[in-house]
């Protein structure tokens, strides 16, 4: 079985100053992707990124940046000169994949508020 | 290119009264899943499609739960007899093959 602990359930940070936001997964299988996604108050789920299981190359997207570990079975976000924008909750998921299609297990989500 | 729609995005109900969410997926995309998301969780599977046979229900689907994708577009979850417990954001995705899944807005319930 699959599992994504997101261990963080509440953040808060002045604005500007950097965020980084956790993620543990568990998994047996050796090909899987690693996902974030944002979700503010409306609801929505924003994509912003997937990583599969064979790069380990760390990413940068503008004041994005993305950690991820096989070692330590790890998926971590980094905000840098975070923003009120950046207020929402933000959710890690593994995708496996399983009877034919990608089965996605989501954490419980890390709150992020920003504060001005 | 439109992304996934979702209709109603609020829903507010009576106990024991049946509702039904609509699902529009991307118009290309073969697979349709649903999701459902309880205050302070992530979402959390509950069946998924491919065209128009369903091809997986997670345990959390019960009895009262049924979903349908006729002719292998649209797609729609009808709750039964609600309870309390039915209160949650219904969350619906589509993909095309095994490509990454694209979510609509939700549809957010609440069972009086």
């Amino acid at each position: 079985a699959q599992k994504v602990t997101q261990a963080q359930t509440e953040i808060s940070v002045v604005e500007k100053e950097d965020v980084t936001l956790d993620c543990v997964y568990e998994t047996r299988d050796t090909t899987y992707y690693l996902f974030w996604y944002k979700q503010p108050p409306s609801g929505e789920l924003v994509f912003l990124i997937r990583r599969n299981s064979f790069d380990e190359q760390n990413e940068i997207s503008g004041r994005y940046s993305w950690n991820f570990q096989k070692s330590t079975s790890s998926f971590n976000f980094t905000i840098t000169a975070s923003q009120v924008v950046d207020s929402a909750v933000y959710f890690c998921a593994l995708s496996l994949y399983s009877g034919g299609y990608q089965k996605v297990t989501f954490g419980t989500g890390t709150k992020l508020q920003v504060i001005p | 290119d439109t992304g996934v729609s979702q209709d109603p995005r609020h829903k507010i109900t009576k106990r024991g009264q049946n509702v039904t969410f609509r699902c529009d997926p991307i118009s290309e995309h073969n697979r349709l899943y649903w999701y459902r998301q309880t205050l302070g969780q992530g979402p959390e599977f509950l069946t998924y499609f491919q065209n128009e046979a369903q091809l997986e229900k997670s345990r959390l689907l019960s009895d009262r739960f049924s979903a349908e994708r006729p002719k292998g577009s649209f797609s729609t979850l009808e709750i039964q007899r609600t309870e309390q417990g039915d209160s949650a954001m219904y969350l619906c995705a589509s993909s095309f093959g095994g490509d990454r899944q694209y979510f609509g807005p939700g549809t957010r319930l609440l069972v009086l």
